[in-house]
């Protein structure tokens, strides 16, 4: 899980297994935001799941949302070696703030 | 697609020292934000704004200040650095809310 005090994650899978990596966060929210970070580059958004949504779906991934249980997935299908990257949720209310968590680097290795 | 730009890419400065990094975006988003990134602490909200001449304090703003001068513009000032800011800076744009926000390429600041 990537919050609270909990540090940066790490896993590491073969190319062509599925991952799921999870956050859960503390406040209300409505919606959930996971972001992409490549090396050397900013985060960037990969999928996003409102708060009436329990599962999101776009190509190879997958979200999920538990608002009663304030947890949140992201699983990839099939990974392939340019999933490499760290993946960050973030949470928002309407407060025009986004808050992250500390992350999960993936690592897919050929 | 959606522009954010900072510069300087890189940036080393003394203790003591005084710097300013700039944040431009031609997205025409009424809010901007600027982060530290470290190691283990993931993306941490130094000041943010929601329009010209408007300033929000986040989560982390010691040592730091801001200030918005135009729609595009946001600059983030250390006016007395310290290693302690040693870190890698993002800036951000988006329509405010939970809005999908837009990362510049980051600026790695190092003091000395």
């Amino acid at each position: 899980s990537q919050w609270g005090e909990e540090n940066l994650q790490a896993l590491s899978i073969q190319e062509g297994e599925d991952v799921t990596m999870n956050c859960s966060y503390k406040t209300y929210t409505t919606v959930v935001h996971w972001y992409r970070q490549d090396s050397g580059r900013g985060p960037a958004l990969i999928i996003l799941i409102r708060s009436n949504e329990r599962e999101k779906r776009s190509g190879r991934l997958r979200a999920t949302l538990d608002t009663s249980s304030q947890s949140s997935s992201l699983s990839i299908t099939a990974a392939q070696c340019e999933d490499t990257a760290v993946y960050f949720c973030a949470t928002g209310a309407n407060t025009g703030k986004l808050t992250f968590g500390h992350g999960t680097i993936l690592r897919v290795h050929p | 697609e959606a522009a954010v730009t900072q510069s300087p890419r890189n940036k080393v400065t003394v203790t003591g020292g005084n710097v300013t990094l700039s944040c431009r975006q031609t997205n025409s988003h009424n809010y901007m934000y600027w982060y530290r990134q470290d190691t283990g602490h993931g993306l941490r909200l130094i000041h943010y704004s929601y329009g010209a001449g408007n300033l929000q304090i986040g989560d982390v703003p010691d040592g730091y200040k801001a200030t918005r001068t135009t729609q595009e513009d946001f600059f983030l000032l250390l006016e007395l650095a310290s290693p302690s800011q040693t870190s890698l800076y993002f800036c951000a744009s988006s329509d405010g809310g939970p809005d999908t926000q837009y990362f510049g390429p980051g600026t790695r600041l190092l003091v000395l």
